[in-house]
């Protein structure tokens, strides 16, 4: 079982939409998530980090953790195109020690005009 | 404010040749440091992981090796590179602690031909 899961994708969502991308990881210990972006050829970007369950709202962003269920979302309100990109999930175990982040593999989402 | 400096962006290198990826941080003290590489089309892997001077742990055993000489420095390197070493290289650090996020370098391109 992989310990960070996440759909590959492509999502496709109209312009306007909301994007909903879900993460679902193994270690029942974890603390701390993280969602990044990542464009094409680019290095990984910080957009959000949530602690506790319940919702996170930054923007047009919101992030959801839900402990008991080991799944974390994002959800992008207005969605543009400038929003198409990698959405990687990050997680922050219990084992292993230090500040050791385990990522999914990504889900590539696609706003369209 | 905090910057992360990582070089060269791209790089071709024949197999058996040596490499040696450098990355910098400024505006910070004593940050963890951290090696990923990203394969095409995969996911995020650790490679070595630095909590000071000195201080590596490798994640994977592979085809290479990391050195952090100062505070802020960490160096990826290898003595014979193989085909499978291409991919993209991300250096990152974050705070010291746990259940901190993480902030990436631009990344390394490497190709091995």
């Amino acid at each position: 079982q992989k310990e960070v899961e996440q759909n590959s994708g492509p999502l496709s969502v109209p312009e306007g939409a909301i994007a909903s991308l879900n993460c679902t990881y193994s270690d029942r210990g974890s603390q701390s998530f993280f969602w990044y972006r990542q464009y094409s050829g680019k290095s990984p970007e910080l957009i959000m980090s949530i602690y506790s369950n319940g919702d996170k709202e930054d923007g047009r962003f919101t992030a959801q953790l839900n402990k008991a269920s080991q799944y974390v979302s994002l959800l992008i309100r207005d969605s543009q195109p400038s929003d198409s990109a990698t959405y990687l999930c990050a997680v922050n175990p219990l084992t292993g020690g230090g500040n050791k982040l385990t990522f999914g593999t990504g889900t590539q989402l696609k706003v369209e005009l | 404010s905090q910057t992360i400096h990582q070089w060269p962006a791209t790089l071709v290198q024949p197999v058996g040749s040596p490499l040696s990826l450098e990355c910098t941080v400024e505006g910070t003290s004593n940050p963890n440091l951290y090696w990923y590489r990203q394969a095409a089309g995969r996911g995020l892997q650790l490679l070595f992981y630095s909590v000071g001077i000195g201080q590596i742990s490798s994640e994977v055993p592979q085809n290479l090796s990391a050195s952090r000489p100062q505070d802020r420095q960490f160096i990826l390197s290898s003595k014979k590179l193989l085909l499978s070493d291409s991919g993209f290289y991300l250096c990152a650090w974050s705070v010291v602690g746990s259940g901190y996020g993480y902030t990436f370098g631009s990344g390394t391109r490497l190709t091995v031909v």
